[in-house]
């Protein structure tokens, strides 16, 4: 079964520094990795998606992500945090079920950013 | 881009009564709905799948005789609360996925206040 594990529920940053929010996973097959973020209230939006292309993703809002498999990590980044990056990050995998593709969710991860 | 749409967004009933949520793909055809639940602070669960036309599939502990899944068409799917309780409160949210595509497109979510 495909799993994935957030490592740190809460972390924070500066205002301007490195935005690290890891994600290991684990899985029996290549396996298809996502990353989305919610604001309070509201639904998830995708940021990006590994789908066995380049390993290095890059997605919107200036995050991207590594897959490494010899780490079996994907770690979502970005160089320097805003303020409006402050919210909940939730990593994903595709899993198969229910005959069809569903996604099996990380506990998330809650970023605050310090002005 | 594809758009998922959830009503209401709030709703506040007494215990003992239903309520049904609503959850429509304004732009593309959902061959397949997923209904998640996420309590405070918490990662989604996934309660159920429907693919359109047919029974939805419950995820294990998940009551379906209490939350009854409908998707009737490839553009919408309800969730109905039966008998809602205080401890049904939460915050619901579907999303949708086209045939063979691998990204679900997540609605806004629902908070239900059962007093």
């Amino acid at each position: 079964a495909q799993s994935v594990t957030q490592l740190g529920s809460h972390v924070s940053v500066s205002e301007g520094a490195l935005v690290l929010l890891r994600c290991n996973y684990s899985s029996s097959v290549p396996p298809y990795l996502f990353w989305y973020v919610q604001y309070p209230n509201q639904g998830l939006q995708l940021l990006l998606k590994y789908t066995s292309a380049a390993t290095l993703v890059k997605g919107i809002n200036g995050f991207e992500a590594e897959f490494k498999k010899s780490e079996t990590s994907f770690h979502l980044t970005k160089p320097s945090a805003h303020m409006s990056d402050a919210a909940e990050y939730f990593c994903a995998v595709r899993t198969s079920g229910a005959g069809s593709y569903q996604l099996t969710f990380g506990k998330g991860t809650k970023l605050s950013v310090i002005p | 881009g594809a758009v998922v749409s959830q009503h209401p967004s709030r709703v506040i009933c007494k215990s003992g009564t239903s309520v049904k949520i609503e959850c429509r793909s304004l732009d593309f055809q959902a061959t397949t709905m997923f209904w998640y639940r996420q309590f405070p602070k918490q990662s989604l669960m996934l309660m159920a799948t429907s693919n359109e036309g047919s029974k939805a599939t419950y995820e294990q502990g998940v009551e379906k005789d209490k939350f009854l899944i409908n998707h009737a068409s490839l553009t919408l799917s309800t969730l109905t609360v039966t008998s809602a309780h205080p401890e049904d409160s939460s915050f619901y949210i579907c999303s949708a996925r086209e045939l063979a595509a691998y990204e679900q497109y997540f609605g806004p979510g629902t908070r239900l206040t059962v007093t």
